[in-house]
């Protein structure tokens, strides 16, 4: 049972373009989210979240948009740099959980 | 410089023994958790501990162990009952409470030979 849904494991855009990562989530409990990008043989780093009270956050060329109704967000990097090219990965908290539950990963390449 | 450490970076292991992968952090993190990655399967949760000389069981314990002896140190130990142990092991940490995210190390390449 996946509660955190990545459903597509790869994406590819052009250098300058806009890349959109989408995530569902199936649990009402989950109030805040985060994007990791994670290169090969590396541990993931933090790139940005949201709470649920908010339904956008922006930090630099990177916006996550949240709409709870849909129990979607999306992850929009503008513009797009061939050293963005990774795996990144949704994670999703709730109240009362210290833990993170993570989605599959998307695999995002960046063509010069 | 406060982070997270995991070692070794690759280890090989034969069939049948115990290995045990380190995790140390600097960070004064109350949490630490274990992760695996394998091809297409994402994050699956292992083992955590939110404080020393406790933790839980993730999604995928059976064939693991751990310890949380002191604050800064959560070791791994995969035993030979793991029947497909080949992977990428993540260790994080995090501060308990309010809206923090994970800080990870930079993973162990366990690799059965």
């Amino acid at each position: 049972d996946q509660q955190v849904k990545q459903n597509s494991p790869s994406l590819s855009v052009q250098e300058g373009r806009i890349s959109i990562l989408n995530c569902d989530y199936t649990n009402s409990m989950f109030d805040y989210f985060l994007w990791y990008k994670k290169y090969p043989a590396e541990g993931p780093t933090f790139l940005i979240s949201i709470s649920s009270i908010k339904d956008k956050n922006e930090d630099g060329r990177f916006t996550v948009f949240l709409n709870k109704s849909a129990k979607h967000l999306s992850l929009h990097i503008v513009p797009s740099q061939p050293g963005d090219s990774a795996v990144y990965f949704c994670a999703a908290s709730g109240r009362g959980s210290e833990k993170l539950v993570f989605g599959k990963g998307t695999k995002l390449t960046v063509n010069p | 410089d406060g982070g997270i450490t995991q070692s070794p970076k690759y280890l090989f292991r034969k069939e049948g023994q115990n290995v045990t992968l380190s995790c140390e952090q600097n960070l004064n993190h109350d949490a630490m958790y274990w992760y695996r990655q394998d091809p297409g399967q994402g994050l699956r949760l292992i083992y955590y501990s939110q404080i020393v000389n406790d933790f839980q069981k993730g999604d995928i314990a059976e064939g693991y162990s751990v310890s949380r002896e002191k604050k800064e140190s959560f070791p791994l130990t995969v035993t030979s009952a793991q029947k497909n142990p080949t992977a990428f092991y993540l260790c994080a940490s995090r501060m308990l409470g309010g809206f923090y995210g994970y800080t990870f190390g930079s993973g162990t390449r366990l690799t059965v030979v």
